[in-house]
């Protein structure tokens, strides 16, 4: 399978607790996205990567997340001191020119 | 704010053409619009594009006014399987960034 992958796919953790969650984007594809989705929402932008700069980060993604893509292959999104409010399925996507790729996304359960 | 409206909800037969509506009265000249379906728990699946000329591939067909403040996505023959919920996009850049902009979409339900 040559498309996004998105590792864990699931993942419950308790209030506080910090999770990572990993994105493997489409070979050779030098931008990357993070979405987030809420139940019954269409995705949300969180952030966006060319190669390994970050160029834009949304006002959603608080002190609390920090994305990074090293070396401008696979990207890292974590969450610390997680919330209630964070539970969600987050979404990466890649692209090589305009169309984005999406991957099965991973949904978060903060207990 | 998405850029996008389209209705909440679509209902189609089983072999019949599924006509998806949105406007996007707002676009800029140099936007692309897109369109994406989700079908539960799975993430976005790309569909088809354009910016002002109609376009068709093995999916769809999108058709966009001449004005461009209106595009109709058409699956010829919907199947049971093409039951998802549909985004209509446009494609912001912004500097040297970009992004989707998702609105809530259409719930195509095709029925047997």
């Amino acid at each position: 399978d040559t498309g996004v992958s998105q590792d864990p796919r699931h993942k419950i953790t308790k209030r506080g607790q910090n999770v990572t969650f990993r994105c493997d984007p489409i070979s050779e594809h030098n931008r990357l996205y993070w979405y987030r989705q809420t139940l019954g929402q269409g995705p949300e932008f969180l952030t966006y990567f060319q190669n390994e700069a970050q160029l834009e980060k949304s006002r959603l993604l608080s002190d609390r997340f920090s994305a990074e893509r090293p070396k401008g292959s696979f990207s890292t999104l974590e969450i610390q001191r997680t919330e209630q409010g964070d539970s969600a399925m987050y979404l990466c996507a890649s692209s090589a020119t305009k169309t984005q790729y999406f991957g099965p996304g991973t949904r978060l359960l903060v207990l | 704010d998405a850029k996008t409206t389209q209705p909440p909800s679509m209902d189609c037969a089983e072999g019949r053409a599924a006509n998806l509506p949105c406007n996007h009265s707002t676009i800029s000249g140099n936007e692309y619009v897109y369109w994406y379906r989700q079908i539960h728990s799975q993430g976005p699946q790309y569909i088809i594009h354009g910016l002002k000329n109609n376009e068709t591939n093995e999916m769809a067909s999108l058709i966009i006014t001449e004005d461009r403040k209106s595009s109709t996505l058409i699956l010829p023959h919907a199947t049971l399987r093409d039951t998802a919920v549909y985004y209509c996009i446009v494609r912001v850049r912004q500097g040297g960034s970009e992004k989707l902009v998702f609105g809530k979409g259409t719930k195509l339900t095709v029925n047997p």
